[in-house]
């Protein structure tokens, strides 16, 4: 079955630093990769669609500085959050989707804590 | 009105007990409904997934989807206190990439 990695799944950081969070589909081509956001007891919050080779499309109200995303290859997109501050911390989670599939797999997911 | 509406719950039943989760939707170019299941602090996994009208059958799980009425369910039979877990339906079309979920409704199936 479809596969993704996330990593890390935790981590813990200072404001004002730089964070970067990677995302694998381990066993198959992901076409198209998303970055959602989920705060406590919250649904999951689409931040931006990644197509490998081409800039990331950001939902309304994500900051595209401050959450750059890269879609380097076609089973790799990693998410950096930039100048971390404590609002930043939440649980970020990756989800991929290869050519032909309408279904998303989904990473663990990773949970930043901005100190 | 949100596009999805989901009851967070939460939804507390003895083991054993059949299991009744529902999403109502608004947008009526949904045709990809998908139900997940998210434990604490992980990453939600694919339970169900439909393509259009009708009912389909994983084991214990059932899916129905009611595009008329703009409702779908999951029914959970013999639930198990392993199936506590938050719930979330999810759904796309009318051509667009994106999956839009609902709230989550929170399970906790007591042994």
């Amino acid at each position: 079955g479809a596969v993704v990695s996330q990593h890390p799944s935790w981590v813990i950081c200072k404001s004002g630093t730089s964070v970067k969070i990677e995302c694998r589909s381990l066993d198959f081509q992901a076409t198209t990769m998303f970055w959602y956001r989920q705060f406590p007891k919250q649904s999951l919050m689409l931040m931006a669609t990644s197509n490998e080779g081409s800039k990331a499309t950001y939902e309304q109200g994500v900051e595209k500085d401050k959450f750059l995303i890269n879609h380097a290859s076609l089973t790799l997109s990693t998410l950096t959050v930039t100048s971390a501050h404590p609002e930043d911390s939440s649980f970020y989670i990756c989800s991929a989707r290869r050519a032909g599939a309408n279904v998303l797999t989904f990473g663990a997911g990773s949970r930043l804590t901005v100190l | 009105q949100k596009e999805v509406e989901q009851d967070p719950g939460p939804l507390s039943v003895p083991e054993g007990a059949i299991v009744s989760l529902n999403c109502t939707y608004s947008n009526s170019a949904f045709q990809y409904f998908m139900w997940y299941r998210q434990y604490s602090r992980k990453g939600p996994e694919l339970l169900m997934y439909t393509y259009s009208s009708g009912n389909k059958e994983d084991g214990r799980f059932t899916a129905q989807v009611d595009k008329s009425s703009k409702y779908i369910s999951l029914f959970i039979r013999d639930s198990q206190p392993s199936d506590s877990a938050t719930y979330l339906c999810a759904m796309r079309g009318g051509g667009s990439e994106k999956l839009v979920f609902g709230k989550g409704t929170k399970l906790t199936v007591n042994p």
